[in-house]
């Protein structure tokens, strides 16, 4: 069993809806982070948060320690926002651990 | 900054070669991983550094060596290369534990046949 999972996998959607990407993990953590892996396989950092809620743009990241659980919502997503999204939780030592991605394609 | 760079970007190897995958980074950062990545599987850690002169294996360290005199190289170094070692392999550093961005390199892959 994977310490990171993601669902789902892939998701395809209209351009302007909401979409949610979820992330559970069953280790104990100092961070979580979501990543973006666009076509051409570069990967950035979008938010790192170990509590709450924090938004940049039109990306909200929430995240419920209790739960051991994360959310990533796009709000009016648009093209550009295709691309695969990556949960990665930091551990109590020095390690990362990965989900394996969300394909994420909208559509004009 | 540069960030954290990566070369070659691309490397077809015959089975049994041996090669290097340079890393660098210019930020100062003490902390330091390779991972690799599958189809369909999610990154995965290979060795990883603290700081110059330590290293510690990941998840998968077999077939993988690693050093790091300098806080800005971490070069990974493939013996005797094998099929399941085809992946596309980035490198990443980060300041310190906790809340603090990991940044990327921008991958290699690597073909072994």
């Amino acid at each position: 069993k994977n310490e990171v999972e993601q669902s789902p996998q892939n998701l395809t959607a209209q351009e302007g809806e909401f979409i949610t990407i979820n992330c559970s993990y069953s280790v104990g953590i100092s961070a979580l982070h979501w990543l973006q892996q666009h076509p051409g396989g570069g990967i950035v950092s979008l938010f790192m948060l170990s509590s709450g809620k924090k938004k940049h743009g039109r990306l909200i990241a929430t995240i419920n320690i209790q739960e051991k659980h994360s959310s990533l919502h796009i709000t009016a997503s648009h093209p550009r926002d295709s691309a695969v999204y990556i949960c990665a939780v930091r551990g109590v030592g020095n390690q990362f651990y990965f989900g394996t991605g969300t394909s994420l394609t909208v559509i004009p | 900054n540069a960030g954290v760079t990566q070369t070659p970007k691309f490397r077809i190897l015959k089975i049994g070669q041996s090669m290097t995958l340079q890393c660098a980074q210019d930020m100062n950062h003490n902390y330091m991983y390779w991972y690799r990545q599958d189809p369909g599987m999610g990154l995965k850690l290979i060795y990883y550094s603290v700081g110059a002169g330590i290293t510690d294996k990941g998840e998968v360290p077999n077939g993988y060596n690693v050093s790091r005199s300098t806080t800005e190289d971490f070069p990974l170094r493939l013996e005797l290369a094998a099929p399941s070692q085809t992946s596309v392999y980035f490198c990443a550093s980060t300041t310190g534990v906790g809340l603090y961005e990991q940044y990327f390199g921008p991958g290699t892959r690597l073909t072994v046949t």
